[in-house]
């Protein structure tokens, strides 16, 4: 069974361009998540997805990022403009539906560097 | 605000040693994840932990909860050097229909020497 996917892997731009990170959560999976890692700090989370719905979108930053699933499935984070404190790994990771552990099984990581 | 921290945020140890990583978090939940982090790598799920006095072993792991302490402990049993890497406690709190979003402790980097 393939595991959680994320495109790209590494992206590089400059402050003020624009980013679209790619996920794929793992097939059946009805919950998805989002978080992101800047260096030196913990793991946070960022928004969460119930199918094409969004549950909880309490941690992201600012409207500068912009998440969609469109048909439940795979998932899109835009960054725009993107600022130099964006920087960071972007991890997505889902779950199984109404799963009492809601083990959340994650991806490789975008690696995001704004310069 | 939930926090949840981890103590030591970094562990050398020698091969065939034991050491403990303490995860302590700050409000009531009773979902607690231990994961292991390669360099470059995705987080690989280790343990999930569900109730109190929960405790749960994999090879050299060993993953335990104390609902009322509001900590779990992560023990390394005879560590070899295929352990090292970075550890992370998170703590997943209740809404609407599951668990949802997960709070991370800072993780671990655990270095095994010869």
């Amino acid at each position: 069974e393939a595991g959680v996917t994320q495109f790209p892997s590494h992206s590089v731009i400059e402050k003020g361009q624009t980013v679209t990170l790619r996920c794929d959560p793992i097939s059946g999976h009805d919950n998805l998540y989002w978080y992101r890692r800047v260096m030196g700090k913990e793991i946070k989370f960022l928004l969460h997805f119930v199918k094409e719905s969004k549950q909880d979108e309490s941690g992201m930053p600012n409207n500068r990022f912009l998440a969609e699933r469109t048909g439940g499935t795979y998932s899109t984070l835009k960054v725009q403009p993107a600022e130099l404190e964006d920087s960071g790994v972007y991890f997505c990771a889902s779950s199984q539906p109404l799963a009492d552990l809601n083990e959340q099984f994650f991806g490789p990581g975008t690696r995001l560097t704004v310069l | 605000e939930l926090k949840v921290e981890q103590n030591p945020l970094f562990l050398s140890m020698q091969e065939g040693k034991n050491y403990t990583i303490y995860c302590n978090y700050s409000t009531t939940s009773d979902r607690l994840y231990w994961y292991r982090q390669d360099p470059g790598k995705s987080l690989e799920s280790l343990f999930v932990l569900l109730s109190n006095g929960a405790v749960k072993q994999e090879g050299r792991l060993m993953a335990s909860l104390d609902t009322k302490a509001r900590l779990s402990t992560l023990h390394i049993t005879a560590a070899v050097h295929d352990l090292s890497a970075t550890y992370f406690c998170a703590v997943g709190v209740a809404g609407g229909t599951s668990y949802g979003k997960l709070t991370f402790g800072q993780g671990t980097i655990l270095t095994v020497h010869p």
